[in-house]
């Protein structure tokens, strides 16, 4: 059974930053791209980061260029999203997802909350 | 960016049919794919996929689902609904980057 838990939301400030972690289990987790995907309360769903699975190519929506990172280990099975700078609008449950050959979500996690607030 | 774009809500009665749209501001179709996805979430839950590649059924998704559509103009069509169909679909693009979703349609019991 595909198992994606994550971890590492809570309430933080604007400006700050925060790294959530996804534990996988349950397929070859070197075999997939992986993703981050996110909804604001009461809101629809966007995608905001991919990873290859070599982790050498990154994709991001102009939303959260250059603040946030994604980043995975493959021998530990684990997905990241490090984000930084963090603003009022990030405010969302961020779900991690493992992703098919042709980009749409096959499994998503429970999800985090992550609250950007003072 | 490709813009989906979903109309917000639609009411139905039980055991008939909802079809629900979704256009998108540019093709997502290639060599022969079609690049558009189907999800259903219930609230207080995550997102379930439902239709990938147009048309093609989820594994364990119920027949009573089915994707169609082309180019631009999608629809994901529940036939009949059933009182557990009752969520938030919402369709996304990966023919390019950034992949984009929908705004979601709600579907309500009439």
């Amino acid at each position: 059974e595909v198992q994606l838990v994550e971890s590492g939301g809570g309430l933080v400030q604007p400006g700050r930053s925060l790294k959530l972690s996804c534990a996988a289990s349950g397929f070859t987790f070197s075999n997939y791209y992986m993703a981050w995907v996110r909804q604001a309360p009461k809101k629809g769903l966007e995608w905001v980061a991919t990873i290859s699975t070599s982790g050498s190519r990154t994709y991001y929506p102009d939303s959260v260029k250059g603040r946030f990172t994604i980043s995975r280990d493959n021998a530990k099975s684990s997905l990241y999203l490090q984000m930084n700078s963090l603003k009022s609008e990030d405010t969302a449950t961020y779900y991690c997802a493992r992703v098919s050959y042709s980009s749409y979500i096959y499994d998503w996690g429970q999800g985090v909350m992550v609250t950007v607030s003072s | 960016d490709i813009v989906l774009t979903q109309s917000p809500a639609l009411a139905v009665s039980l055991e008939q049919r909802a079809t629900i749209s979704c256009k998108t501001s540019q093709n997502v179709d290639n060599y022969g794919i079609s690049y558009m996805h189907w999800y259903q979430q219930k609230p207080g839950q995550q997102p379930k996929l439902l239709i990938y590649e147009g048309s093609n059924l989820a594994s364990g998704i119920p027949a009573r689902f089915s994707g169609s559509g082309s180019g631009t103009d999608f629809t994901l069509t529940i036939d009949p609904v059933e009182a557990d169909d009752i969520a938030t679909y919402y369709c996304q693009q990966s023919k390019d980057y950034p992949r984009t979703f929908g705004g979601g349609t709600k579907l309500e019991l009439k």
